[in-house]
Order: C-alpha cells, then sequence, then structure tokens
C-alpha cells in the first residue's frame, strides 16, 4: 500500500539554524500538507499546497518558513532561523483530489531545537 | 477556527460500539464533515467523511443528523486498537483545522 514518507525521523538542530524537513507523498497526488503538534497539544494546521504554489496557511506559517516541491516526488518545509518553540512533531499530508479527499499522513519528524 | 466539539474523553468496553459525537451547529451547506485519528505516537489517519447522507466504510460509520448540526461516528465493535484521539473537522477551504478531539479509551 502507498504512503507518505517523512525524512528524517528525528532533527536535532541548534537555535537560528535553518532546517528543512522532507517529505516524499504518494505518488500522482495533487495537494500537499504540512502540519505540526507540539509536544501534548493539538495537531495545528500550516500550510496546503496545490499547483505549485500555496493554497492555504495558516497564520503560523510566517515568512520564517517556506515549502518547495523541487523536483516531482520530494515536498520539503525549511525554517530559516530556527526557535526553541518550533520544536514539535511535523507531519506532512497528501491527497490525491481534492480539497475534500483523505488526506495521508506521513509517520512525522520529530524536530527538538536546543 | 474550533467549528465542532467535542467530549474531551470517552470510553468503551472492548468488543462494544461505540458512538462519538459531535456538534457542528454553525456548519454550512457546503461543509463535509471529517473524521481522523491519531493513534499513540502516529500522525493522524482518515477515518471517514460526509455531506449529508450517512455513511459506512470498513473502519466506521457516521451518522450525520437531518439538520446536519451534529454527526455521530460509530465504531461498531471496538477493539484495543481503536484507543486513539478522533477529530471532527470541517475543512474550511483547503485548511484543515484540528481541534483537541476525544480521547477514546478501550478497555479490555
Amino acid at each position: 500500500e502507498p504512503e507518505v514518507t517523512q525524512t528524517p525521523s528525528h532533527q536535532v538542530t541548534q537555535m537560528g539554524q535553518e532546517v528543512i524537513l522532507r517529505c516524499v507523498p504518494i505518488s500522482n497526488h495533487l495537494y500537499f500538507y504540512w502540519y505540526r503538534q507540539i509536544l501534548g497539544q493539538k495537531v495545528e494546521f500550516l500550510v496546503s499546497f496545490y499547483n505549485n504554489e500555496i493554497s492555504e496557511k495558516s497564520e503560523i506559517f510566517d515568512d520564517q518558513f517556506s515549502v518547495e516541491r523541487p523536483d516531482g516526488s520530494n515536498f520539503t518545509l525549511k525554517i530559516r532561523s530556527t526557535k526553541l518553540e518550533d520544536s514539535a512533531m511535523y507531519f506532512c499530508a497528501s491527497m490525491a483530489t481534492g480539497p475534500l479527499g483523505e488526506q495521508y499522513f506521513g509517520p512525522g519528524t520529530r524536530l527538538t531545537v536546543t | 477556527d474550533a467549528k465542532t466539539t467535542q467530549p474531551n474523553s470517552m470510553e468503551s468496553n472492548e468488543e462494544e460500539p461505540v458512538h462519538l459525537p459531535c456538534n457542528h451547529s454553525t456548519i454550512s451547506g457546503t461543509d463535509y464533515i471529517h473524521w481522523y485519528r491519531q493513534l499513540p505516537s502516529q500522525g493522524p489517519e482518515y477515518v471517514i467523511h460526509g455531506l449529508t447522507s450517512n455513511v459506512n466504510n470498513r473502519m466506521a460509520s457516521l451518522a450525520i443528523a437531518e439538520d446536519r448540526k451534529s454527526s455521530t461516528l460509530i465504531l461498531h465493535r471496538a477493539t484495543l486498537r481503536d484507543a486513539a484521539v478522533y477529530y471532527c473537522i470541517l475543512p474550511t477551504g483547503n485548511q484543515f483545522y484540528f481541534g483537541t478531539g476525544t480521547s477514546l479509551t478501550v478497555i479490555p
């Protein structure tokens, strides 16, 4: 069964450093998403991406964040200058058709900012 | 962004049916109702979605009230693997906002 994969599973970085979280969505899916979940808190929507551009973003997704689909398979989330409060699980999701279909989530990347 | 209301927690005995309620009194005519769940230490997982009619799939059933102001996710026979946080979501455009959900405990 096809699945969304994310790398790395755990990333440790120092405050102020740039990080890139990588996702490989399910092949032939058209809609892509990033979410984050701070430990013990709810899943928070960050951004949705369709047709090579951002379609929606939340207030959390400020200028420190950017997304890219550099080739036909990867979908990345970049945080330019990490803060302690960026420590969280980051989940990537993809959807075949939509925007009201079924989202498939990856296993997440745990980001720890020290 | 919180357009849904769910109980914080529920318990069920193993192999019994579970009815998880969700109130969405401000739902509009075009809002779909989605349910996802998150097992411990995993990413969210799609469960089911619907618009007006009741829906069934291999995981669960979704019963939607006639006025669409509430819905109920039905797990027909709870197993220990169903212990998770269940989220009722009304997507806005291409945005999916997860609330705090209902934490389901399944008692052996």
